[in-house]
């Protein structure tokens, strides 16, 4: 079964600044897809980010960026120019080809400090 | 308009009472999803239905059962409640398309506290 690990549990940054959160997989499969979620105090579940296997590309959306190293099986978030609405847990998850199941690590509490 | 839509966002409940939670995505989604969210706050799947079609159940007690009645609903009945119930519950949904990075698009949850 496909696991999905987030070894730090919180996180801080000063506002402004850059942070990267780490995510890590493991899978057997080739084609999959990665996700990274944003669950703001408000409990609403947001999609930040998302990124095809197939794909070297790193994706991108504004502030938000991922290094993906395939090989590695790594999938880490980095947020630049922090702001405190960027206050958060953000989950990391995983979805095989062709299967409907979201697999999600276990989050990691961002802090933001003016 | 809410794309995702759960009822009701906080359940109060003894011990022993059946209880329900509701959900409507009206984003066109041909699959929803129950997922439970812990104190610690791990998400874990609990159902999947395709078009009121049940295509994932995970080792869930019995005393929880979904229910579809077309494929833009589809309900949590849980009965006899328990203290170890006590989580967030999340619908969401999704296209049916396995070959996509489509996520899921969530409700805002149900915290149900059962005393």
């Amino acid at each position: 079964a496909q696991t999905v690990t987030q070894s730090q549990p919180e996180m801080s940054v000063q506002e402004a600044e850059t942070v990267t959160l780490s995510c890590t997989y493991d899978t057997s499969e080739s084609d999959y897809y990665l996700f990274w979620y944003k669950q703001p105090p408000s409990r609403q579940m947001i999609l930040v980010i998302r990124q095809e296997a197939y794909k070297q590309q790193n994706a991108t959306e504004n502030r938000f960026s991922v290094n993906f190293q395939k090989a590695a099986k790594s999938f880490s978030l980095k947020i630049s120019d922090s702001q405190l609405g960027d206050a958060a847990m953000y989950f990391c998850a995983y979805r095989s080809g062709g299967a409907q199941k979201l697999v999600f690590g276990q989050g990691t509490r961002l802090t933001i400090n003016p | 308009d809410t794309a995702v839509s759960q009822t009701p966002k906080y359940l109060v409940t003894q011990m022993g009472n059946d209880k329900s939670i509701k959900c409507e995505q009206n984003l066109g989604h041909d699959t929803m999803y129950w997922y439970k969210q812990d104190s610690k706050k791990f998400l874990k799947i609990m159902f999947s239905y395709n078009n009121k079609e049940l295509i994932i159940n995970e080792t869930v007690p019995n005393r929880f059962s979904p229910k579809s009645p077309d494929k833009a609903h589809l309900n949590l009945h849980i009965n006899s409640l328990e203290l170890g119930d006590s989580a967030v519950y999340f619908c969401a949904s999704s296209p049916w398309t396995g070959w996509g990075a489509y996520g899921y698009t969530f409700g805002s949850g149900t915290r149900l506290t059962v005393v």
